[in-house]
């Protein structure tokens, strides 16, 4: 059974700071590795993926990959209370499915 | 691009009747689409990968007879809950993957809106 683990939170961060969301994966072959954030009551949205090992950045947000420890990360820059919901780690099996963490529940206080 | 939608929204039925909850992907063709349930403060749960043409493949554990899934076209699928319980009571989410995507990876996969059913 392949597995997706986060913190299930809460992390509190104050407005403006770097908000650091982890998540580790147990099949090593895993290719793909997505961040989605849910806002309470709605569904997912897709932040950004990531395919290799190192950082990625788009605008505030940076998605790091280390296949060798099998960790995923997501880093908020200045952390805004609208950046506040759940968000979900996911990891491609093979070219199809996802699978999903249980989510890590950001909270930023103004 | 890559925006799913939903119908219903939201929906309120009575125990023992059918419910049809629709998914179109209304700027791309999708070939495949999953079907996922989430329960309140609970992570998505994977019901089914939907393939156009083709039999729903299930998860473990969903009764196929029971959550009934067409994907007759390349922008929609349907899953119909047959005999609705109030344990079915729960937000049902479609998605979509993109893979004629230009800017993404063709492996990410965009949500809809979501149903909210409500058994009594």
């Amino acid at each position: 059974q392949k597995e997706v683990e986060q913190n299930s939170g809460p992390l509190s961060v104050p407005e403006g700071a770097i908000a650091s969301l982890n998540c580790t994966y147990s099949d090593r072959g895993s290719q793909s590795f997505f961040w989605y954030r849910q806002y309470s009551g709605k569904s997912p949205e897709l932040i950004m993926f990531i395919y290799s090992n190192g950082d990625k950045e788009d605008g505030r947000f940076t998605a790091q990959l280390n296949k060798a420890s099998q960790y995923v990360s997501l880093l908020i820059r200045d952390s805004q209370p609208s950046d506040s919901a759940t968000y979900l780690c996911a990891v491609g099996e093979g070219f199809q499915k996802l699978v999903f963490g249980t989510g890590t529940r950001l909270l930023v206080s103004p | 691009g890559a925006v799913v939608s939903q119908h219903p929204s939201w929906v309120i039925c009575k125990s023992g009747t059918s419910v049809k909850i629709e998914c179109r992907s209304l700027d791309f063709q999708a070939t495949t689409m999953f079907w996922y349930r989430q329960f309140p403060k609970q992570s998505l749960m994977l019901m089914a990968t939907s393939n156009e043409g083709s039999k729903a493949t299930y998860e473990q554990g969903v009764e196929k007879d029971k959550f009934l899934i067409n994907h007759a076209s390349l922008t929609l699928s349907t899953l119909t809950v047959t005999s609705a319980h109030p344990e079915d009571s729960s937000f049902y989410i479609c998605s979509a993957r993109d893979y004629g995507s230009t800017s993404g990876s063709g492996n990410e996969q965009f949500f809809g809106p979501g149903t909210r059913l409500t058994v009594l």
